[in-house]
């Protein structure tokens, strides 16, 4: 696998609660990517990152923000968690916009 | 946005035998298709993928085909074994965004 690691990889949370997630690569890729994946849906692209401080919205953004302030570092933040944000979060990293390896994901429940 | 469709959503075969999953995308855009294979608990894994340019693909027993006029494009799996179990999912892109198949899980009965 390549040097990825997400934290923390499990996380219970209360609704209306902040929440932030770290994914770390050792690659020095240039890429970043957060999805979350839901039963039926697969996985659906949140937030990437191109480049330190260049990020962009996916096809489902809305209530996530994120911020890469280091080439190995990209942070997904739910500023105030609801149920529906209950999901399994996976990080991803490409060298190029091709190939992505993922990360081995964070579990977070909203109650 | 790009729509990707996969099926179907669940397929079992006979140890030995072959399977086929299939995907349409809405993009014509769209240049790269990889498919993942998804593990229960694990993480999904970049299995094989193939560029807009290119009509086929094989690695050992795992190929894919695309077809970009039809906007569809294929996986197959032949000698199938257990180990071969799982969700398997596919994407398409244009470069940066990713749009992913709503997956099909394999089952390989020994």
């Amino acid at each position: 696998d390549a040097g990825i690691t997400q934290s923390p990889r499990h996380k219970v949370t209360e609704t209306g609660t902040p929440v932030t997630l770290r994914c770390h690569q050792t690659e020095n890729h240039r890429y970043m990517y957060w999805y979350r994946q839901d039963p039926g849906h697969g996985l659906r692209l949140i937030h990437y990152s191109y480049g330190v401080k260049d990020t962009d919205k996916g096809e489902v953004s809305d209530g996530y923000s994120v911020s890469r302030s280091k080439t190995e570092d990209f942070l997904l933040t739910l500023e105030s968690a609801t149920s529906s944000q209950t999901s399994v979060y996976f990080c991803a990293i490409s060298e190029t916009d091709y190939e992505q390896y993922f990360g081995p994901g964070t579990r977070l429940t909203v109650t | 946005g790009e729509n990707v469709e996969q099926h179907p959503s669940t397929l079992s075969v006979q140890e030995g035998d072959s399977a086929v999953i299939k995907c349409t995308y809405s993009d014509s855009a769209s240049n790269y298709f990889p498919w993942y294979k998804q593990e229960l608990g694990k993480r999904p894994q970049l299995i094989i993928d193939i560029r807009s340019n290119v009509g086929e693909k094989k690695d050992q027993r795992i190929a894919v085909t695309l077809n970009k006029t039809a906007k569809h494009f294929s996986l197959h799996i032949t000698e199938t074994q257990p180990e071969d179990s799982a969700v398997y999912f596919c994407a398409s892109s244009t470069g940066n965004q990713f749009y992913f198949g709503t997956g099909t899980s394999l089952t390989v009965i020994p």
